[in-house]
């Protein structure tokens, strides 16, 4: 399995207050990205990197922030949490050429009460 | 922008009958295609890949998946289906040569077979 592990796994927040996600990828991919998920809207593209500092916005990116200070490690922010961003949250990651597949993370499972 | 259809929210299939989940795309030049598949609580896990030659690929777990350039097409395909392939399956679409990497997913397949 590709090296990719976000955190938490599980939150439970209050409406207002800023929630980080993370994503760690142990592979050296230069793409990452962050979805997500909901019922009868399939996965939505919120940002995604292409390298540290690069980043640029997906579909569904109000009321998200990124950052890519490493390789490694690509976080996204909820500036102030709202109940219509209650979602399962996915971090994947992708190579280039050939290898050009992504890969997923497990998923932070996020409500916002 | 790259975008995918999946016409149909569920296919049901008999265990045994062969199983075909459709996707169309929509994109500017030439395609890189992907299939996954998303078991319960789980993340998605890669079936295939359409980058370039044979139009036939052939993934994980028996699947395989024709693509079809003129009709904008990558259905995926199982002869013989299990019912432990009940799971929702994602078609996605990027379009790296023109600078694009975003990757962009369909709605999703709920798949259900039954014994």
């Amino acid at each position: 399995d590709a090296g990719i592990t976000q955190s938490p796994r599980h939150k439970v927040t209050e409406t207002g207050t800023p929630v980080t996600l993370r994503c760690h990828q142990t592979e050296n991919h230069r793409y990452m990205y962050w979805y997500r998920q909901d019922p009868g809207h399939g996965l939505r593209l919120i940002h995604y990197s292409y390298g540290v500092k690069d980043t640029d916005k997906g579909e569904v990116s109000d009321g998200y922030s990124v950052s890519r200070s490493k390789t490694e490690d690509f976080l996204l922010t909820l500036e102030s949490a709202t109940s219509s961003q209650t979602s399962v949250y996915f971090c994947a990651i992708s190579g280039t050429g050939v290898n050009t597949e992504a890969f997923f993370g497990q998923g932070t499972r996020l409500t916002v009460v | 922008a790259q975008s995918v259809a999946q016409p149909e929210d569920q296919v049901n299939v008999a265990e045994g009958n062969p199983l075909t989940v459709k996707c169309t795309y929509s994109v500017s030049g030439n395609p890189y295609l992907f299939w996954y598949v998303q078991y319960p609580n789980r993340g998605l896990q890669f079936l295939l890949k359409y980058i370039t030659g044979d139009n036939l690929v052939k993934g994980s777990y028996g699947f395989e998946a024709e693509f079809n350039k003129s009709q904008t097409s990558f259905h995926l395909k199982k002869p013989s289906a299990l019912v432990s392939d009940s799971a929702l399956y994602f078609c996605a679409v990027r379009a790296p040569f023109y600078g694009n990497n975003r990757l962009a997913f369909g709605k999703g397949n709920q798949v259900v077979v039954i014994p």
